[in-house]
């Protein structure tokens, strides 16, 4: 079963706004990580986010994690349009090594 | 550049037919999963592997078999199709985690999309 669940579905704005994503999941973890999916392709790595953790950056993207709501948040600052995409947020659970995905956000970034 | 190679990216089959997808990675990596990927309902995980010769049930494993021979290679196999398995099927790979079994970044292949008529 899916646990995680990403708000909003979809997002649309302007070049040069911020995108915020926001994830949440329902059991315990010990990661969280996001992805990213052009359209027809596979799916790219963009960051991981330790249950230790409460805040990450990398380049334009800054993540939360606040385990004690069980949620997360995507920021991508500045966007572009080639930042237009999906996303998806996964946990990593205690138990196994298993992924669990969200069900996406999909990003439309108009120049 | 690490590389996770789906063989076909387009298929179309009938129903009642045996289909195979294969995943080849050369990045050495123990863990490999196929994942399944459907509009509204996102990443369904169907099998996985930490190991040469060794599987695990995900979420939605029902008519669907794998095979791990090779560690570089994990086979999807579907021994029926039927059109509720037309779908788009990911196949992934990783290292394990820092503790133990948990689950580090995943690298995707481009996915294979199978049409069963």
């Amino acid at each position: 079963s899916q646990q995680g669940e990403e708000d909003p579905q979809a997002l649309s704005i302007q070049e040069g706004e911020n995108a915020t994503m926001n994830c949440s999941y329902k059991t315990s973890i010990n990661n969280l990580q996001w992805y990213r999916q052009n359209s027809g392709r596979g799916l790219v790595h963009l960051i991981l986010i330790r249950s230790n953790e409460r805040e990450k950056h990398s380049g334009r993207l800054r993540v939360t994690l606040d385990t004690s709501k069980k949620s997360s948040s995507l920021l991508i600052t500045a966007s572009r349009a080639a930042d237009t995409a999906s996303y998806f947020c996964a946990s990593g659970r205690n138990q196994g090594g298993k992924l669990i995905f969200g069900q996406g956000t999909e990003l439309s970034v108009k120049p | 550049d690490v590389k996770v190679t789906q063989s076909s990216r387009y298929l179309v089959k009938r129903t009642g037919e045996k289909v195979f997808l294969e995943c080849v990675q050369d990045m050495d990596h123990e863990n490999m999963f196929w994942y399944r990927q459907d509009p509204g309902l996102g990443l369904r995980l169907i099998y996985f592997s930490y190991d040469v010769k060794m599987k695990e049930k995900g979420d939605i494993p029902e008519g669907y078999s794998v095979s791990r021979e090779k560690k570089e290679r994990f086979s999807l196999i579907l021994e029926s199709a039927s059109t509720n398995q037309t779908s788009m099927y990911l196949c992934a790979s990783s290292f394990p985690g820092t503790s133990g079994r948990d689950t580090g970044e995943l690298f995707f292949g481009e996915g294979s999309r199978l049409t069963v008529l």
